[in-house]
């Protein structure tokens, strides 16, 4: 069957570093996206991996491990508006995403 | 402003009583997707539309169903509604349907509880 696991919660300090992760099964695989859903509202895209390696965007970087099955969001000095759900999903052998339950990120003062 | 909108914000519905949720994009997309979010679950995929005309189903779409008249709308109507279809449903869309890292879009949602 198709899976998707990451951690249901985490808890990170303001302006440390926090790394999420994500291991994917799927039928098929054409990349991993990355979205942070805020409470109460939608989800908006974040990241998109296909091939192997890191990808940074600002102060948020993605990473994939296509042989691992295995992907990580990591977010670097966290500010408080950070905290929110972030969903992981794969693309699947039918270009139809499989999504995680997503991880709630919990940033403290 | 560009983007996706959905219609109602929330509803609270009576089982039985048939309902449509609205969407409406206005970015020319090709693809559109309806899904719902469970606490605890990952979103998952109702129905979907390669492109204006088509339809199919995704992962669970009992109790559902769709229409894709044009490119711009894509309601989603449940036709007698059970307790178990209360959820918050998120309309999207992405340019295409069959491309790698086509990025889907997401409306607001729709909050519905069912009675």
């Amino acid at each position: 069957g198709q899976n998707i696991d990451q951690p249901t919660e985490m808890t990170a300090t303001e302006g440390a570093i926090v790394q999420i992760n994500c291991t994917y099964q799927t039928s098929g695989f054409n990349g991993l996206f990355w979205y942070q859903q805020h409470a109460g509202e939608a989800p908006t895209f974040l990241s998109y991996n296909v091939l192997d390696g890191l990808e940074e965007k600002g102060r948020f970087s993605s990473f994939l491990s296509r042989s691992k099955g295995y992907s990580y969001l990591l977010l670097k000095e966290l500010q408080m508006k950070d905290s929110a759900s972030y969903l992981c999903a794969a693309s699947d052998s039918n270009y139809q995403l499989i999504w995680g339950a997503g991880t709630k990120l919990i940033i403290k003062p | 402003i560009a983007g996706i909108t959905q219609a109602p914000t929330s509803q609270i519905l009576a089982a039985g009583r048939r309902m449509t949720l609205r969407c409406t994009q206005d970015m020319r997309h090709n693809a559109m997707y309806w899904y719902r979010q469970d606490l605890g679950l990952g979103l998952r995929l109702i129905h979907y539309s390669n492109t204006a005309g088509t339809t199919g189903k995704g992962e669970v779409p009992d109790g559902y169903s769709v229409s894709r008249a044009n490119t711009d709308d894509f309601p989603l109507t449940l036709a007698s509604a059970v307790p178990s279809q209360t959820s918050v449903y998120f309309c999207a869309s992405s340019e295409n349907s069959a491309g790698p890292g086509d990025t889907q879009y997401f409306g607001p949602g729709t909050r519905l509880t069912v009675l």
